[in-house]
């Protein structure tokens, strides 16, 4: 079984500025794809960017972009220029490649706060 | 708007009660997916059905039940509910079924279920 492990229950940053956040897994499969998802106060869960575990280049989206260790199975989202809009609670998540379906696994989620 | 839909948003009834939730998948996915938020376990995997028939299954309840129709709406069910079953409840939706590429989910806005 797949999990999921990001240890920063909460963070802050300033607006403008630059956050990283921790995500690492733990699974058996080689082939997987990873994503960031973003969950503001309205409750709607957001897809912020995706990585295939295939791909050694990291995905970028806009200010979005990912840091992604396949040995040291870590992958962390870094936030550039920082905007109030980017408050939320963001999960990590996992997906395993193949006939099983496609269930995403969670993290606990790090909610992230942008001061003005 | 995902293009998720999902009803109702809210729903508050009594222990012991049965509820149906109800949700219509963006138009062209085939896959539906259940997902638990509650405060003390996180975002979990329910079920999910491709095109009628169920595809995977994750930590569902017994009381819990789920179908996806011919129009692709999918409901869940959920019967003898307990305190412990309030939580917000949500149904994401994709093209594939999880045999190739990176499918990726599209969430509805969730239902909020408060049991009393």
């Amino acid at each position: 079984a797949q999990t999921v492990t990001q240890s920063q229950p909460e963070m802050s940053v300033q607006e403008a500025e630059t956050v990283t956040l921790s995500c690492t897994y733990d699974t058996s499969e080689s082939n997987y794809y990873l994503f960031w998802y973003k969950q503001p106060p309205s409750r709607q869960m957001i897809l912020v960017i995706r990585q295939e575990a295939y791909k050694q280049q990291n995905a970028t989206e806009n200010r979005f972009s990912v840091n992604f260790q396949k040995a040291a199975k870590s992958f962390s989202l870094k936030i550039s220029d920082s905007q109030l809009g980017d408050t939320a609670m963001y999960f990590c998540a996992f997906m395993k490649h193949g006939s099983s379906g496609s269930r995403l696994t969670f993290g606990e989620g790090t909610q992230l706060t942008v001061n003005p | 708007d995902s293009g998720v839909t999902q009803t109702p948003k809210h729903l508050i009834t009594a222990t012991g009660q049965r509820v149906t939730l109800r949700c219509s998948p963006r138009s062209g996915d085939l896959s539906v997916y259940w997902y638990q938020q509650s405060l003390d376990q996180g975002l979990q995997f329910l079920i999910q059905y491709y095109n009628g028939e169920e595809r995977a299954k994750g930590n569902i309840l017994e009381r819990f039940s789920a179908q996806q129709f011919p129009d692709l709406h999918s409901e869940l069910n959920l019967s003898s509910l307990e305190l412990g079953d309030s939580a917000l409840y949500f149904c994401a939706s994709s093209v594939a079924n999880g045999l190739s590429g990176a499918n990726v989910l599209t969430f509805g806005a969730g239902s909020r279920l408060t049991v009393l």
